[in-house]
């Protein structure tokens, strides 16, 4: 089946810097990949999210890439604020029988005023 | 608010009990699927039904169940319960595969 990595498993970055997360999957046919922010005791929530046919996406101060021959994505926050501080969790799709999301670890992201 | 709902939003019990967690899906969603996170944990994916039938199954075991009804609402069904079985249970909704999957609250079930 589909195995996602992410790294690192926490964060700290000065406010105003930027983030990065990044995440491998394992499997190529993986065609859509989400991530989404968990603040504490809170549901999941997207916050952007990309398929296979497109290399970039943003959205205001959030970016994600494909590397699809490398088979990783990432996701950047530019110029942080302290309401960016929780978990992200990024997720891959695997299509045709056992459809299912997968997602890796998390990453806890602590922007330090 | 994602307009996923679930009930209820805590649950204690002992255990070797059954308990019952109720979803109901974004109004036009198709698409239910039922995670688990145990505390500091990541998502772990038990099931998922589309449109009535089940699509994809996850590390679920063999005393959860699951079922989505004519009116798309899902019950995951949990039994025999273990202490181990303590975590956030969340539903959550998309109208297609793949597609953005909106989460619900989550119930929060604690095993004694």
């Amino acid at each position: 089946g589909e195995n996602v990595e992410q790294h690192p498993s926490t964060l700290s970055v000065q406010e105003g810097d930027s983030a990065v997360i990044k995440c491998t999957y394992s499997d190529s046919a993986s065609n859509y990949f989400p991530w989404y922010k968990q603040e504490l005791g809170k549901r999941p929530q997207l916050i952007i999210d990309i398929r296979s046919n497109v290399g970039e996406k943003k959205d205001q101060r959030i970016a994600v890439t494909l590397n699809k021959t490398a088979k990783h994505f990432s996701l950047h926050i530019t110029e942080t604020q302290p309401e960016d501080s929780a978990v992200y969790f990024c997720a891959a799709h695997k299509p045709f029988g056992n459809e299912k999301l997968t997602f890796g670890t998390g990453t806890r992201l602590t922007i330090i005023p | 608010d994602s307009g996923v709902t679930q009930t209820p939003k805590h649950l204690i019990t002992a255990t070797g009990q059954r308990v019952t967690l109720r979803c109901s899906p974004r109004s036009g969603d198709l698409s239910v699927y039922w995670y688990q996170q145990s505390l500091d944990q990541g998502l772990q994916f038990l099931i998922q039904y589309y449109n009535g039938e089940e699509r994809a199954k996850g590390n679920i075991l063999e005393r959860f169940s699951a079922q989505q009804f004519p009116d798309l609402h899902s019950e995951l069904n949990l039994s025999s319960l273990e202490l181990g079985d303590s975590a956030l249970y969340f539903c959550a909704s998309s109208v297609d595969i793949p597609d953005t999957q909106y989460f619900g609250p989550g119930t929060r079930l604690t095993v004694l």
